[in-house]
């Protein structure tokens, strides 16, 4: 148990469905992100926010649409998207003090497929 | 432009003998590496780590070695044991943000009886 808690675990949605990612961290952190794994490619970093606010988009397509109401719930809201973005989403959370790595804990991740 | 690479997809060995995962990385500033174990259906988990000022992190059965000339690390574990199965992933720390981890693409292994 990671502390790390993601739903839905798999999603399938067609291309005009809208639907959201949740992800719930139990270990007090400030700071999360969510990464996309696609088949064969390495884990990206799509977001980060830290105290609640976004630090970090890298150039995500603007149909992922986060959202972190509070440290320790965070949301990716999905539209319009496409097959090419079918892939295993991991949410992570980790302490951060605005200089040092600290270690991310990772979520069993959602396995979304786009129809 | 993939800045951490790990050129092996896949890779098997005996129960009891030694295993050792590869990566490589292309940004000389990277001031810290990391590796994660991945089981099917869970996320990645922590597995040991090393400073870039350090050639050398030793925990239990797990080493890493970094070698910043050829701007390559590996992982060794002795001995093998068929619950070490797992995704393993290598990710570096870029001085630019100690929360944008670069991962590598990840390295099957698999311990055989």
């Amino acid at each position: 148990e990671t502390g790390v808690t993601q739903t839905p675990r798999h999603l399938v949605m067609g291309m005009t469905n809208k639907k959201s990612l949740k992800c719930e961290q139990h270990l007090g952190h400030n700071a999360m992100y969510w990464y996309k794994q696609s088949a064969k490619k390495p884990l990206e970093l799509m977001f980060v926010y830290s105290l609640e606010e976004r630090v970090e988009n890298n150039s995500v397509p603007s149909r992922f649409s986060p959202e972190c109401p509070n440290s320790s719930h965070l949301f990716l809201h999905l539209h319009t998207l496409q097959p090419e973005d079918s892939a295993l989403y991991l949410c992570a959370s980790s302490p951060y003090d605005g200089t040092s790595y600290n270690e991310q804990f990772f979520g069993p991740g959602t396995r979304l497929t786009v129809l | 432009d993939q800045q951490v690479k790990q050129n092996s997809p896949s890779l098997s060995v005996q129960e009891g003998r030694i295993s050792i995962l590869n990566c490589d990385y292309t940004n000389s500033m990277f001031d810290y590496f990391l590796w994660y174990k991945k089981y099917p259906a869970e996320g990645p988990t922590f597995l040991i780590s090393i400073s870039s000022i350090k050639d050398k992190n030793e925990d239990g059965r797990f080493t890493v070695f970094l070698n910043k000339s050829a701007k390559h690390l590996s992982l060794h574990i002795v001995p093998s044991q068929p619950g070490d199965s797992a995704v393993y992933f290598c990710a570096a720390v870029p001085p630019s943000g100690a929360q944008k981890l670069v991962f590598g693409q990840g390295t099957r292994l698999t311990i055989n009886p």
